[in-house]
């Protein structure tokens, strides 16, 4: 049982390179999420799914976009990537909203030249 | 809005002694918390939850926390650390069902266990 699958681990990107982050669960969930890590800031929302062909913003949605085409599977893409987004990026899963746990993945780290 | 405070970036404790991490919230209404830890290189896990019920809540790995509503409080404690707990931990809260689906969490305590 893999639970939350992050593709890729690590990534280098050039200022204004375009790429997608490929998020994967296992375990049927209908809520999906994507946050980003900074040092000192804890994770923050930048978008999530409450269902198969629903997004919502986060906190801080700005300069991503996301789809969630199918069920076990939610996509972060960067347009035109910018050296503040180099973060830890990370997806989770749950079944419902409120008191439901979230299942991380391992996390992709980005950095943007 | 809600949001989450944690006091002290970083704490060390000896291995066996006492282990105390703070986090006090804000939110309009009583929230739902959760402390998840994070090991190097790894996504977080959850230690342990409030949702109802009982304010003394007990987790994995012999943590526990106690919700206190009159001091906005939810402090992580192990009565005796050891060399594996060193890690990451953090404070989120999340309003009820019904509202908006932000979790929003803390800036995160790392923690140093001492042989």
């Amino acid at each position: 049982n893999a639970g939350v699958t992050q593709t890729p681990k690590f990534r280098v990107l050039k200022t204004g390179q375009s790429m997608t982050l490929l998020c994967a669960q296992d375990m049927n969930h209908e809520y999906m999420y994507w946050y980003r890590q900074d040092p000192g800031m804890g994770l923050r929302l930048i978008h999530y799914s409450v269902g198969e062909g629903t997004t919502a913003k986060g906190e801080v949605p700005d300069g991503y976009n996301v789809s969630r085409l199918k069920k076990q599977n939610f996509l972060l893409g960067l347009e035109s990537a910018a050296p503040s987004q180099t973060s830890v990026y990370f997806c989770a899963s749950s079944w419902t909203s409120g008191g439901d746990i979230q299942y991380f993945g391992a996390g992709t780290r980005l950095s943007v030249l | 809005a809600q949001s989450v405070t944690q006091l002290g970036s970083h704490v060390s404790v000896s291995e066996g002694a006492l282990v105390l991490l703070r986090c006090n919230y804000s939110s309009s209404v009583p929230p739902y918390l959760f402390w998840y830890v994070q090991y190097p290189n790894q996504g977080l896990q959850l230690l342990l939850k409030y949702t109802t019920g009982a304010t003394l809540v007990k987790g994995i790995n012999g943590f526990e926390a106690e919700f206190k509503k009159s001091e906005t409080s939810f402090h992580l404690t192990k009565p005796s650390a050891h060399m594996s707990d060193a890690a990451e931990y953090f404070c989120a809260v999340r309003p009820p069902e019904g509202m908006n689906n932000d979790m929003r969490f803390g800036a995160g305590t790392r923690l140093t266990v001492k042989p």
